[in-house]
This record gives C-alpha cells, structure tokens and sequence, in this order.
C-alpha cells in the first residue's frame, strides 16, 4: 500500500459543486500539506496542518477549506467549484525536518 | 515575499549529453531539497543539502548547495531516457522551516 493515498485519482466536477478530495497517510507523520499544481507555477501550498489540533493556510486558500479527522487523515474541500480551480492537487507529510512524502495526486477538471 | 526561482524551465538534450538545472533563493535558507517528477507522477524526495559548500552525488546526480546558502544546482551526467522528468528545489519558509516553498521545477527531455 502507498505511505500516501490520495482518492479520487481523477474528478470532473460543475461549477459551483462542493467537492471533497481526501487523503491518508501511514508513515505516523505529525505533517501534512495540500498543495495545488499548476503547468509553469510549480507546487504551491493551499493549506498545512502540523498536528491534528493544528490549520493553518497557506499561499493560496482563498476557495478551499480543509478538515484533519486524524493524525492520518487530511482532507480538502472545495465549497463551490470554479473553473480556474481546474489542477493536481497532492497532498503530502513529512516529519521534521525530512523531505515529503507525496501522494499521487488527484486531477480535477471543473467544468 | 520569499522566493525560489529555478533556471532554465525547460531543457532538451541529447542522451548522453550533460544536464544541470540551478536554484536560486530570495533569502538564506538552512536547507535545500530536491524532487524529481516523472511524467503523470508524482513528485519524489530525492536529497536534502544542510551545510554550506557541500556536495551530495547520486550515482550520476551530483547536488550542490552554495557557500552563502542561497543556491544549489543538481547536475546530471551523461543523461539517460529515464531521467526524463520535473526537477525541483525548495526550501523552508522563512520563520516556519516545516513549510516549503517549492521552485517551479526544469522539465527535462532526453532524445534517445
């Protein structure tokens, strides 16, 4: 099994629809990120938690909200999806100060 | 704001050929990783770089970290058709070092 399990894998989604994309990780990590891939613009962070007890937002959160269920459970929630939310989502963890562990992303259309 | 900036963003060459990609930071940082994405992958921990001036080889991946902490550069050698991919650097935010910022990557393709 993957250290990171992202679902779904692939969703096309309508405008203005709530979408949840979750994710779940067995490497006992504290750490874990929700970043948003964009061609040309690299990984950017939309929201990272250190500990269950613990949110906080990154460079690009406007749009989307997130929930820590768990020490291995983060998901992220897009309340009313538009089309320039349209990307590779990953999430991640890490322990500090380690490098990340990725999961294999999810890639949602809004259409 | 902190910046990562990585040149070029995209490289052609041939197999066998040299490759090397370059990293540069706004801001000093306590270290640099680096990531390597296989096409419709995922991005993959390669190394991370702590001290200043050092140097980490990976078969025929070499990392470089620079004395003032504020570049690095991953080179490859004599390329292979499986080195294909998205290399990035990143590094810690400045006063939150469990957070990265990430460069926007060199994509590299090598003709067989």
């Amino acid at each position: 099994d993957a250290d990171v399990t992202q679902t779904p894998r692939n969703r096309i989604t309508k405008t203005g629809k709530r979408i949840m994309l979750e994710c779940s990780q067995t490497k006992g990590h504290d750490r874990m990120y929700w970043y948003r891939q964009d061609p040309g613009l690299g990984l950017r962070l939309i929201y990272y938690s250190f500990d269950v007890k613990d949110i906080n937002k990154g460079e690009i959160s406007d749009g989307y909200s997130v929930s820590r269920q768990a020490q291995a459970k983060f998901s992220l929630s897009l309340e009313s999806a538009i089309p320039n939310q349209t990307a590779l989502y990953f999430c991640a963890t890490s322990d500090f100060p380690g490098g990340y562990t990725f999961g294999s992303g999810t890639r949602l259309t809004v259409v | 704001g902190q910046q990562v900036m990585q040149i070029p963003q995209y490289q052609h060459v041939q197999e066998g050929e040299d490759f090397t990609t370059y990293c540069n930071s706004s801001t000093t940082l306590s270290n640099i990783q680096w990531y390597k994405q296989r096409p419709g992958g995922h991005p993959v921990f390669l190394i991370q770089l702590v001290k200043s001036g050092e140097v980490k080889k990976q078969k025929r991946l070499t990392f470089q970290f620079g004395e003032a902490k504020k570049n690095s550069s991953l080179h490859i050698t004599a390329t292979q058709t499986t080195d294909v991919g998205t290399y990035f650097c990143a590094g810690p935010s400045i006063g939150n070092t469990g957070k990265l910022i990430f460069g926007q990557g060199t994509t590299l393709q090598v003709k067989p």
